[in-house]
């Protein structure tokens, strides 16, 4: 089982280029969460999807910012036009049945090792 | 909306010595909450969790969390400190959206330095 798997580790982008984040959930998890961790700020949720389907994004930027999880595939956080506050670790996490549920497994969330976005 | 709060930025404490990372939350209904540990470069790792039973939950790398429903807190503890324990810890709470989903709040997290 390889865990959350995320990539890019590391990213560069020049301002007004386009960054693309990408996480593959557990096997068998179909909830992802995307947070974003700048320094000294702790940990932000931004956004919570289901395959095909958005429950939550009311921590998302109202511009720039987007997040897919498709039927096939990994989920993608896209970051348009980026600025230099865009900087900062992107960690992704995910869980099954959204956290829900009553056996040992549930409630707890399996964290990517994350993307670091740097921002020129 | 649920929230927590984890008051102390940095923890110091020397090898040996007993270690508290304090956390408050905020919740109406039953609160559900959790401690995960942030080494540098990694993702999180959980820790343990407080759904319901027993106040004080036992989980990962020898800690424990007391949950205290007057005081509002579960703050994490460990008897013996070691080196190996510095890193970043953030306390977290479940939020219901609804529906049957739910998401995570994190506190800002709290860096604890064990020292030699």
């Amino acid at each position: 089982n390889a865990g959350v798997m995320q990539n890019p580790r590391h990213l560069v982008r020049r301002r007004g280029q386009e960054a693309r984040l990408r996480c593959s959930p557990m096997k068998g998890h179909s909830h992802v969460y995307w947070y974003r961790q700048l320094p000294e700020e702790g940990l932000k949720f931004m956004v919570y999807l289901q395959k095909e389907n958005i429950i939550d994004e009311s921590g998302m930027p109202k511009e720039r910012f987007s997040a897919e999880f498709p039927k096939e595939g990994p989920s993608i956080l896209r970051i348009q036009q980026v600025v230099r506050g865009d900087s900062a670790a992107y960690f992704c996490a995910s869980s099954p049945f959204g956290l829900a549920g009553a056996f040992s497994g549930a409630n707890v969330l399996t964290f990517g090792a994350g993307s670091r976005l740097t921002v020129l | 909306a649920q929230s927590v709060a984890q008051p102390e930025d940095q923890v110091n404490v020397a090898e040996g010595n007993p270690l508290t990372v304090k956390c408050t939350y905020s919740v109406s209904g039953n609160p559900y909450l959790f401690w995960y540990v942030q080494y540098p470069n990694r993702g999180l790792q959980f820790l343990l969790k407080y759904i319901t039973g027993d106040n004080l939950v036992k989980g990962s790398y020898g800690f424990e969390a007391e949950f205290n429903k007057s005081q509002t807190s579960f703050h994490l503890k460990k008897p013996s400190a070691l080196v190996s324990d510095s890193a970043l810890y953030f306390c977290a709470v479940r939020d219901e959206e609804g529906s049957g989903t739910y998401k995570y709040i994190f506190g800002t997290g709290t860096r604890l330095k064990v020292l030699a």
